[in-house]
């Protein structure tokens, strides 16, 4: 069974910082790994999304790259802002596509 | 374009009594899922859909229903509320075919007593 691991589960910054967020999964078996955003009380926005052939992608000050040999997967985001303040989750979807298997989130705090 | 929408938004309810949490998405998405969020955990997949009169179980089926009349719309029933209920749930769309992209709804809210 999948297992999907992020650390670390809180995270507060300065402005301006450059962080990363780590996804470890079990299962190397996958079809793609996909970070989310969740904003308290509101739904998961999609952030970026991975194929299993990939190893980044990349959207504006976002960059997520995937090792599935090791089973790891990081969210790089540059020059973090107050608004970038989420709880960011990560899910690695199987290779039939039925099911997405989530981390249980990196809350972050970005201090203006 | 609404995307996926939910209703209702907050829903408290007693134990045994059953109600229907609406999911409507106007995507014309083939596969939809309903997933639940609870505190310090991951979402967990109850069921999902890839099309118009097709289901199935995902990770934590038990206690609820679901079917899938039109492409538009995937009801999740809850026969017989318990507490360990108590959970926010999500209802997501994506295509079958070609993009992965999730699309999800704003969140149902359900407290059982």
């Amino acid at each position: 069974k999948q297992e999907v691991t992020q650390i670390p589960a809180a995270l507060s910054v300065p402005e301006g910082e450059n962080l990363v967020l780590n996804c470890s999964f079990t299962d190397s078996a996958i079809y793609n790994l996909q970070w989310f955003r969740q904003d308290p009380g509101k739904g998961l926005t999609s952030l970026l999304l991975i194929q299993s052939s990939q190893r980044e992608q990349t959207s504006g000050r976002l960059n997520a790259s995937l090792d599935k040999s090791s089973g790891r997967s990081t969210l790089y985001i540059a020059a973090s802002q107050p608004g970038d303040s989420a709880t960011y989750l990560c899910a690695a979807a199987d290779t039939g596509r039925r099911a997405l298997t989530f981390g249980s989130g990196t809350r972050l705090q970005v201090q203006p | 374009n609404a995307g996926v929408t939910q209703t209702p938004k907050f829903q408290v309810l007693k134990t045994g009594q059953s109600m229907t949490l609406q999911c409507a998405q106007d995507m014309n998405h083939e596969y939809m899922s309903w997933y639940r969020q609870d505190p310090g955990m991951g979402l967990r997949l109850i069921h999902y859909s890839v099309g118009a009169g097709i289901t199935d179980q995902g990770e934590v089926p038990n206690g609820y229903n679901v079917s899938r009349s039109t492409t538009e719309d995937f009801p999740l029933r809850l026969l017989s509320a318990a507490p360990s209920q108590t959970s926010v749930y999500f209802c997501a769309a994506r295509r079958d075919r070609g993009s992965d992209t999730q699309y999800f709804g704003p969140g149902t809210r359900l407290t059982v007593l």
